[in-house]
Formats: C-alpha cells, sequence, structure tokens
C-alpha cells in the first residue's frame, strides 16, 4: 500500500526557533499533499493544500508567512515553523493523494512539536 | 465552504453491539466521503470510504450509508470488538483537493 512518512517524529524547541518537518511518499508520486493541525482530543484542522511545483494553497486563518510549505518534488514536501511560539505546540499530520482516480489520501504518522 | 457535523463526539457500546456514526455536510458538491480510524497518537487509517454514485457499501463489519439529497452519510459497525475502540473521523471532499473533517468519535468498546 501507500505509505507516508514524516519526519521528524518528535521536535522539541525553543521559542523563537524555526522547526522543519518533512512529509515524504515513499512508494508512489504525490500530486497533492496535504498539512494538518491537530489538537489533543480534537479532529484534523486542514492548514495548507500544497501541489507539487506550485504555491500552497492555505486556509482561512492560517498564516503563511509563519507556516512555510514548499512541494519540491512529486515525493517530499515539508513544513517550516517560523518563529515558533508555546501555541504552535501541536501534533502536525501531512497526508499524500496520488494523482489516480482515487481521491484517497495517506497520512503520515504525525510529527509533535512541543515548544518551550 | 464545507462543514462536516459528526454525532456523536463519544460512544460506548458492549462488545458484540453494533455502533453508528453519522456525519451531516452542507456542500452539495462533495462526492467522496471517507471514514479515518485514529488509535492514540497515531495516525489515521482509512477504513471506507464512499462515492455519491453509490448509496452503500460493506467491507466485514463496517459498512457506510449515503444520502445525498439530505445531505448525511453514517458509518456501521457490527459485531464490535475491543479493538475497535479508538476515534473515527468522517470527511467530506469535492474535487479530491480540500477534505474537511467532522470532529471526531471517540469509540469505547467494553468486554
Amino acid at each position: 500500500g501507500a505509505v507516508v512518512s514524516q519526519h521528524p517524529s518528535w521536535v522539541i524547541c525553543k521559542s523563537g526557533t524555526s522547526v522543519k518537518i518533512e512529509c515524504r511518499s515513499l512508494d508512489f508520486q504525490a500530486t497533492t499533499m496535504f498539512w494538518y493541525r491537530q489538537f489533543p482530543k480534537q479532529s484534523l484542522m486542514l492548514m495548507a493544500t500544497s501541489n507539487e511545483g506550485s504555491k500552497a494553497t492555505y486556509e482561512q486563518g492560517v498564516e503563511k508567512d509563519k507556516f512555510l510549505i514548499n512541494h519540491a518534488s512529486l515525493t517530499l514536501s515539508t513544513l517550516t515553523v517560523t518563529s515558533a511560539h508555546p501555541e504552535d505546540s501541536s501534533f502536525y499530520i501531512c497526508s499524500a493523494r496520488w494523482g489516480g482516480a482515487t481521491d484517497t489520501q495517506y497520512f503520515g504518522p504525525g510529527t509533535r512539536l512541543t515548544v518551550l | 465552504g464545507e462543514n462536516v457535523e459528526q454525532h456523536p463526539s463519544t460512544l460506548s457500546v458492549q462488545e458484540g453491539d453494533s455502533a453508528v456514526i453519522k456525519c451531516t455536510y452542507s456542500d452539495s458538491a462533495s462526492n467522496y466521503f471517507p471514514w479515518y480510524k485514529q488509535e492514540l497518537g497515531k495516525r489515521p487509517q482509512l477504513i471506507i470510504d464512499i462515492r455519491s454514485n453509490v448509496g452503500e457499501k460493506k467491507d466485514q463489519r463496517i459498512a457506510v450509508t449515503l444520502n445525498k439529497t439530505a445531505k448525511h452519510f453514517s458509518l456501521h459497525i457490527t459485531e464490535t470488538q475491543p479493538e475497535d475502540s479508538a476515534v473515527y473521523f468522517c470527511a467530506a471532499s469535492d474535487t479530491g483537493n480540500q477534505f474537511y473533517f467532522g470532529t471526531g468519535t471517540s469509540l469505547t468498546v467494553i468486554p
């Protein structure tokens, strides 16, 4: 089946630093990747949609200058949380969708970000 | 944009009983409805999905029904087992480029 990986799985950083999270589709080419944020015991909140080679589309209320997304290739998308603050602490999950007939998206294992 | 509502937020059933989770959506253009199961600290896993040209789909103990007119779809789990305990999310999508998730249902199956 389709496998999506994320790195790192857990990161702790100081306030003011930037953190990069990678999302990779390991055995398929992902034309579209999604980035979600999930707070404890809450649903997945879509942050942005990225298509390979083009700018990401951000959901309303998500600061694009704070959450930088780069979809450089068909197998890699990165999310950079710039100048992180404690309120950015959350579980970030990416998902990937291949460009076939299916709309199915496959989720990465998530990255837990803790900002001190 | 799309608004997906999910009920109930928590559900407890005895092992062997059935569980039903319901979702409603607002955008009539939505045509793809997946259900995900998420265990604590793990990634969401697709368990079943349905498209708008189908009214019902079944996979062993899991079934999903869709009522396009009423804009609601439901997940049915029969003969529940303790390993079914997890958080379940419904979602709706129109083009496949945006997925809107429900708020989740925490299912507990009591042995």
